[in-house]
C-alpha cells in the first residue's frame, strides 16, 4: 500500500514562532506534491503546491526532498489564525494522479 | 465562481434509508471523488472517477455506491445506511497536474 505519513502532533507553540512539518511517502515514483490546510469541520484547502526546487509563499515555505522521499512545510512568524490541521496530499503519477493523503498535522498556535 | 457544491450539508437518517448525496463541479475537471472523514482515520477514499462511466474503488467502498453519466456531477448512493456510515463526507474534483478542491462537506448521521 502506498502510504503518506505525517506527524499527528499536535505541535503546540507561541504566537511569533517558527514551526516545521515533515511528510514521508512510501511511492518513489510520486510526482505531484501539495499542502493543504483544514479547520476543524471543514473542507481541506489548498495551501500551496510543494514543487521540485522547493517554493514559498509569504511566510509559508515548502520543501521537497526525492532522495530521501519526503516534502516539508515550514511556518515562519506564526499567528494565532494559523491554528489548524495540515495535510500532506502525494500524488502517484502526473496528470491523471490519484491523490493519497496523510492523516494530518495539528498546529495550536497560543498567546 | 469555480466550485464543487454537495448537498445536503447535514443529513439524519435512520437505518436502512436509502439516502443520495449530490456532488456537482463547474470546472470541467474529469476526475471526482468522495471521501469520509472520521476523528484519528483521516480522509479516506471511498469510489473516484477518471471520466463519465469511469469509476473506481478506494479504500472504504463498502456500503457505498456511486455514478459518472455526466462530467459534472458524482453521486454517493448508501443504499442501506448504517450507524457506522455516520461520517463527515467530501466530494473532490480536479483538472490536469492541479490540485483537489473540495465541496463544503455533507455531515451524515445514522441512527
Amino acid at each position: 500500500r502506498k502510504e503518506v505519513e505525517q506527524d499527528p502532533g499536535p505541535f503546540n507553540v507561541p504566537e511569533g514562532a517558527t514551526v516545521a512539518f515533515n511528510c514521508t511517502y512510501s511511492n518513489s515514483a510520486s510526482q505531484s506534491f501539495f499542502w493543504y490546510r483544514q479547520d476543524c469541520r471543514k473542507e481541506p484547502k489548498l495551501l500551496m503546491s510543494v514543487y521540485s526546487s522547493g517554493n514559498e509563499d509569504g511566510r509559508f515555505t515548502a520543501q521537497l526532498n526525492r532522495a530521501s522521499q519526503y516534502i516539508s512545510l515550514l511556518i515562519r512568524d506564526s499567528k494565532l489564525s494559523d491554528s489548524a490541521t495540515y495535510l500532506c496530499v502525494v500524488g502517484d503519477s502526473g496528470g491523471s494522479y490519484i491523490p493519497t493523503f496523510g492523516r494530518g498535522t495539528s498546529l495550536i498556535v497560543h498567546p | 465562481e469555480a466550485q464543487v457544491t454537495q448537498n445536503p450539508r447535514y443529513l439524519i437518517t435512520v437505518t436502512g434509508k436509502k439516502l443520495t448525496v449530490t456532488c456537482s463541479q463547474n470546472m470541467n475537471h474529469e476526475y471526482m471523488s468522495w471521501y469520509r472523514q472520521d476523528p484519528g482515520l483521516g480522509l479516506r477514499q471511498i469510489y473516484y472517477s477518471m471520466n463519465v462511466e469511469v469509476t473506481d474503488k478506494g479504500d472504504v467502498p463498502e456500503g457505498y455506491k456511486v455514478s459518472r453519466k455526466e462530467k459534472r456531477n458524482f453521486p454517493l448512493i448508501l443504499e442501506s445506511p448504517s450507524p457506522n456510515q455516520t461520517s463527515l463526507y467530501f466530494c473532490a474534483s480536479r483538472g490536469p497536474n492541479s490540485p483537489l478542491h473540495f465541496g463544503n462537506g455533507t455531515r451524515l448521521t445514522v441512527t
